[in-house]
């Protein structure tokens, strides 16, 4: 089993809609959880960081945390064709333990999600 | 400075041959990372540098591949007797020293090998 699991879609909605992703994890050593947005043949582009549980807002973007599930949640209001991409979750532990794994990011294996015009 | 630099963006090259890829990070950060990606898949971790460092290496870094950064600035990821299944993206990523931040990832490096 994977350290973090994603469902690879792909998600299909049509333009305006919300989008909602979702991850789950199982390291409790996780303290920090990225989202980024991976477009076909490109590097990852970090969209959200947060830092434990809670929400975090940025323009159309809102990420969710719930630390005592394992599950983390990407929301994008009013979805455009541009947002098609792949969406990766990310987690790491506390920076400078191994054991923690805090030097590296553990992915999700990505949804794909299209967004039609 | 205006991101993480991958050379080359992509490379062909026949089975046995050795292969090697230059990250340029960002200038201020001090950590580099190296991750492999396969197609429909999550990156996966390969190895980490702090400065001239190398701190930490997954056990996927198998003997043939080794990663030097020499002067804690550029790294470079070597790939001897390379086989197919090496195949893949390979991204670098940096980050700042004691940051707690996410990772700023260069465009990759794609090799097939054939």
């Amino acid at each position: 089993q994977k350290e973090v699991e994603q469902d690879p879609g792909p998600l299909s909605v049509p333009e305006g809609a919300i989008v909602s992703l979702n991850c789950t994890y199982s390291n409790s050593a996780f303290q920090y959880f990225m989202w980024y947005r991976q477009y076909s043949r490109k590097g990852p582009e970090l969209l959200m960081y947060t830092y434990s549980s809670g929400n975090k807002e940025d323009g159309r973007f809102t990420a969710q945390v719930d630390k005592s599930s394992k599950y983390i949640s990407l929301f994008i209001r009013d979805s455009q064709p541009s947002d098609s991409a792949t969406y990766l979750c990310a987690s790491r532990g506390t920076p400078g333990s191994i054991k923690a794994a805090g030097n590296k990011l553990t992915f999700g294996g990505g949804t794909r999600v299209l967004v039609k015009p | 400075d205006t991101g993480v630099s991958q050379d080359p963006r992509h490379k062909i090259t026949k089975r046995g041959q050795n292969v090697t890829f230059r990250c340029d990070p960002i200038s201020e950060h001090n950590r580099l990372y190296w991750y492999r990606q396969t197609l429909g898949q999550g990156p996966e971790f390969l190895t980490y540098f702090q400065n001239e460092a190398q701190l930490e290496k997954s056990r996927l870094l198998s003997d043939r591949f080794s990663a030097e950064r020499p002067k804690g600035s550029f790294s470079t990821l070597e790939i001897q007797r390379t086989e197919q299944g090496d195949s893949a993206m390979y991204l670098c990523a940096s980050s700042k020293r004691q940051g707690q931040d996410g990772y700023t990832f260069g465009s990759g490096t794609r090799l097939t090998v054939v």
